[in-house]
């Protein structure tokens, strides 16, 4: 099984809004990450989590804030966000840091 | 700084007419290169991982072939349920950290 499951599928959320994305896996793995997907580009790396502990944060504004309750688990809370912040964000886990990582289908997040 | 080039950035074939797809790179010692598929709206779906020049993976219609410089995709016989997004990554030593580099993606519509 190499299944990655976010929640919620859609979000819509006002500037004003506190919400969080949810990200759940079972497959051992050590390694979670989020990632930001805009229409036709690529994804770009947020934040890494190795062993329960944030070990890259790819300069990413404050009013994200992720958190890894434990090895299962990554959210991904968010507050006071802009427009230019809707995107598709994708979690997605590896087995060590290091190795090809497997990918939820994603929150389809739009900011109004 | 590291860049992944794909091309074509759209592939149009007829079903049954096979093809490939590109991705050069240009990184700090290579860690893993990866290829995923991405379905509209959806997140991306692993398909394989290359670590070394000459190493091949193959699975049903596609296989990846790996060089110092580039990677190809190719594709025997599409299906119309090939059509897709094809993403291309590469791991390296970057920064002090091991990065994930992704390419824009090589958009494939196979039409029957």
């Amino acid at each position: 099984d190499t299944e990655v499951t976010q929640t919620p599928k859609h979000l819509v959320m006002g500037m004003t809004n506190k919400k969080s994305l949810k990200c759940e896996q079972h497959m051992g793995h050590r390694a979670m990450y989020w990632y930001k997907q805009k229409a036709k580009k690529p994804p770009e790396l947020m934040f890494v989590y190795s062993y329960e502990k944030l070990s890259i944060n790819e300069s990413v504004p404050s009013r994200f804030s992720p958190e890894c309750p434990n090895s299962s688990l990554l959210n991904l809370h968010l507050h006071a966000l802009q427009p230019e912040d809707s995107a598709l964000y994708l979690c997605a886990s590896s087995p060590p840091e290091n190795t090809e990582a497997f990918f939820g289908q994603g929150t389809r997040l739009t900011v109004v | 700084e590291d860049q992944v080039t794909q091309s074509p950035e759209a592939l149009r074939l007829q079903e049954g007419e096979s093809s490939s797809l590109n991705c050069s790179y240009t990184v700090s010692g290579l860690r893993g290169l990866f290829w995923y598929r991405q379905d509209p709206g959806k997140g991306p779906e692993f398909l394989f991982t290359l670590y070394s020049a000459g190493e091949e993976k193959e699975k049903e219609r596609l296989k990846a072939t790996l060089t110092k410089k580039e990677s190809f995709l190719h594709i025997t016989a599409p299906k119309p349920e090939d059509s897709a997004t094809y993403l291309c990554a590469v791991r390296s030593n970057s920064g002090g950290y091991q990065k994930v580099t992704f390419g824009i993606g090589t958009k494939l519509q196979v039409i029957p």
